[in-house]
């Protein structure tokens, strides 16, 4: 059975500094991984997504994701925080083992000081 | 439509009554996804569709909860007796196919009174 563990609820950063929120996932097969971002009162928006081919993949707003499968981590970063990107992150991991259902990590929480 | 068109953006209702939650995806998309997200928490798998057929129901909280696709297109989330315990926001989200990313609507808000 496939799963995703967020290593940290709440993290957080000063403004211009570098962001790392984890996630580690388990999955018999090869998956699909996703990292959301939501804002407060907003819905999920889709940051990037791993689908088997770079490693290394870029999303929005400057955030990029590294699919390590001897790790089975697919760990977000950012070189320099800004203060719109307070919010809450979402790990999500899909495969055809599990139907297509999407797994959503428990969430990480973003703060950042200015 | 240009996107996931979730009706109504907010719903209050009384203890007992019964709800129907509506989600129109994106056009062309043939997966079809119900989470909830409780105040604080996660959020929780209810249900999927592909095509109109529902393949896991194994999310859906008790009986009565039930959901349904129509046409490939619109998905219905009904509650039955709703109890206090349903407030939450109801998201849905649709992907041109399995496995492949999902965009998700605004949500509905549910408050049982």
């Amino acid at each position: 059975a496939q799963s995703v563990t967020q290593l940290d609820s709440h993290v957080s950063v000063s403004e211009g500094t570098p962001v790392l929120l984890r996630c580690n996932y388990s999955s018999s097969y090869s998956p699909s991984l996703f990292w959301y971002v939501q804002h407060p009162n907003k819905g999920l928006q889709l940051l990037l997504k791993y689908t088997s081919a770079a490693t290394l993949v870029k999303g929005i707003n400057g955030f990029e994701a590294e699919f390590k499968k001897s790790e089975t981590s697919f760990h977000l970063t950012k070189p320099s925080a800004h203060m719109s990107d307070a919010a809450e992150y979402f790990c999500v991991v899909s495969g055809y083992n599990q139907g297509g259902k999407l797994i959503f990590g428990q969430g990480t929480e973003l703060s950042v000081k200015p | 439509g240009a996107g996931v068109s979730q009706s109504p953006s907010n719903k209050v209702t009384e203890k007992g009554k019964d709800v129907e939650l509506r989600c129109d995806p994106i056009s062309g998309h043939t997966a079809l996804y119900w989470y909830r997200q409780s105040l604080g928490q996660g959020l929780e798998f209810l249900i999927y569709f592909q095509g109109n057929s529902a393949p896991d129901k194994s999310g859906l909280p008790s009986d009565r909860f039930s959901a349904e696709r129509t046409g490939g297109s619109v998905s219905t989330l009904t509650i039955q007796r709703t109890q206090q315990e349903d407030s939450a926001v109801y998201l849905c989200a649709s992907s041109l196919e399995l496995n492949t990313e999902a965009f998700f609507g605004q949500g509905t808000r549910l408050t049982v009174v």
